[in-house]
């Protein structure tokens, strides 16, 4: 089955960017999320992107995606200290709507 | 209030006991979606279920019973709890259609003495 990869901790100081990464094993995945956690809180579904982009913006957040490496990743611009929280990156190939969700990755901002 | 809700939030019980987590959706979503969440693991799904009275397993179904006689609600019951299933409990749930895009309630944290 699907397997999805995340370093567990990133730490960066308030105003720089931060690059969180994701890996996933299923070449046939169509969707491509990222949710945030904040502490006590379920997820929030940041953004996603579609297997047929190769990158999407939204204000702050940039996703970029590397289908031949199945690699992604979700760059924070001007990271703020409420950025803190868990990023979650997740991966459907549709189905049954199965998501496949990866192990979460600690983001730290110092201010 | 308008949203997904579970309750309780948090539950403390006793290893064997039968144990119920709620989920409430006001959307009238099709898709719903029980999760578990440890450290390490990220989230792992336990059931979903497509429609009332239409229930399937997930990753990891042991020890855990589902029903959906309502749209609007997906209870979630430990028959005889474990000390490994203690965790945060995760409802989720997602109209039909192309875009995955789930909607998560708050969590229970469940702990299994």
């Amino acid at each position: 089955g699907e397997d999805v990869e995340q370093s567990l901790f990133l730490s960066v100081r308030e105003g720089d960017s931060s690059v969180i990464n994701c890996t996933y094993t299923d070449s046939s995945s169509t969707y491509l999320y990222w949710y945030k956690q904040e502490p006590g809180a379920g997820l929030q579904l940041l953004t996603y992107i579609f297997s047929n982009m190769d990158m999407k913006q939204d204000q702050r957040l940039t996703v970029l995606l590397n289908k031949k490496d199945k690699h992604l990743s979700l760059r924070i611009a001007d990271t703020q200290t409420g950025d803190s929280a868990i990023y979650f990156c997740a991966a459907s190939s549709g189905g049954y709507q199965k998501v496949t969700f990866g192990t979460g990755t600690k983001l730290q901002v110092i201010p | 209030d308008a949203g997904i809700t579970q309750s309780p939030r948090y539950k403390i019980t006793e290893t064997g006991r039968q144990v119920t987590l709620m989920c409430h959706q006001t959307w009238s979503h099709s898709y719903m979606f029980w999760y578990r969440q440890d450290l390490g693991h990220g989230l792992r799904l336990i059931y979903y279920s497509a429609a009332a009275d239409i229930t399937d397993k997930g990753e990891v179904p042991d020890g855990y019973v589902v029903s959906r006689s309502k749209t609007e609600n997906f209870p979630l019951t430990l028959e005889s709890a474990t000390r490994s299933q203690t965790s945060v409990y995760f409802c989720a749930s997602k109209e039909r259609g192309r875009t995955d895009t789930q909607y998560f309630g708050p969590g229970t944290r469940l702990t299994v003495l």
